[in-house]
């Protein structure tokens, strides 16, 4: 079964460090998503990725936050600048077209900023 | 601002009963996709269930329901005979027609099964 695949599973960084959190989602799917889950608190949408850009980005996803789909199956989440608030689980997901079709989540990548 | 509420923090149920999550939306769109995921200790996302907003029929999977009460923006879970296994937070979520937006999640609600 087709799967959405995220690495690492945890990274550890020290604040201020640049960080890239990698995706590889489903082969055959065009929308693409970044989420993110501060511990204990509820899922956030950050930003959306369809036809090589970005389709809407949330409030949180400030200029410290940028993604790429470099070569046509990774799709990367990169955090410039690490802040102690940036600690969270970061899950990636990807889907077909239209809305009803199942957003597929990897399995998320545990990021502890210290 | 679409926003989804989940008012219960918390939910404990007996094994084999039935439990009822309760979940509350708020769109100015007519086109959206309602969904409820599961999300256990490995802190996986999984779907459990999803509603389109054009379907008036309730959407079923196996021991999961929903009730969706379009006109009172309402979309609660039903579980059936309550299995251990079932023990996680679930979150309810809405998506628009387009999908762009992505996902809009409520805070979740912890779901205790006593055996």
């Amino acid at each position: 079964e087709p799967e959405v695949t995220q690495t690492p599973s945890h990274q550890v960084t020290q604040m201020g460090q640049e960080v890239i959190l990698r995706c590889v989602p489903i082969s055959n799917h065009l929308y693409f998503y970044w989420y993110r889950q501060i511990l204990g608190q509820k899922v956030e949408f950050l930003v959306s990725f369809y036809n090589n850009e970005i389709s809407e980005k949330s409030e949180i996803f400030d200029d410290q936050f940028s993604v790429e789909r470099p070569d046509g199956s990774n799709f990367t989440l990169k955090i410039r600048s690490t802040k102690l608030e940036d600690s969270a689980m970061y899950f990636c997901a990807s889907r077909g077209t239209g809305g009803s079709t199942e957003a597929f989540f990897g399995q998320g990548t545990r990021l502890t900023v210290v | 601002a679409q926003t989804v509420t989940q008012s219960q923090p918390e939910m404990s149920v007996q094994e084999a009963e039935t439990v009822t999550l309760s979940c509350t939306y708020d769109t100015s769109e007519s086109d959206y996709y309602l969904f409820w995921y599961k999300q256990p200790p490995s802190r996986q996302m999984i779907l459990v269930i999803r509603q389109e907003a054009y379907k008036q029929q309730n959407a079923t999977e196996n021991r999961f329901s929903v009730n969706f009460q379009k006109a009172a923006k309402s979309f609660s879970l039903k579980i059936s005979d309550s299995q251990l296994g079932d023990a996680a937070m679930y979150f309810c979520a809405r998506i628009s027609g387009g999908g762009a937006d992505g996902l809009t999640f409520g805070k979740g609600t912890h779901l205790i099964i006593q055996p």
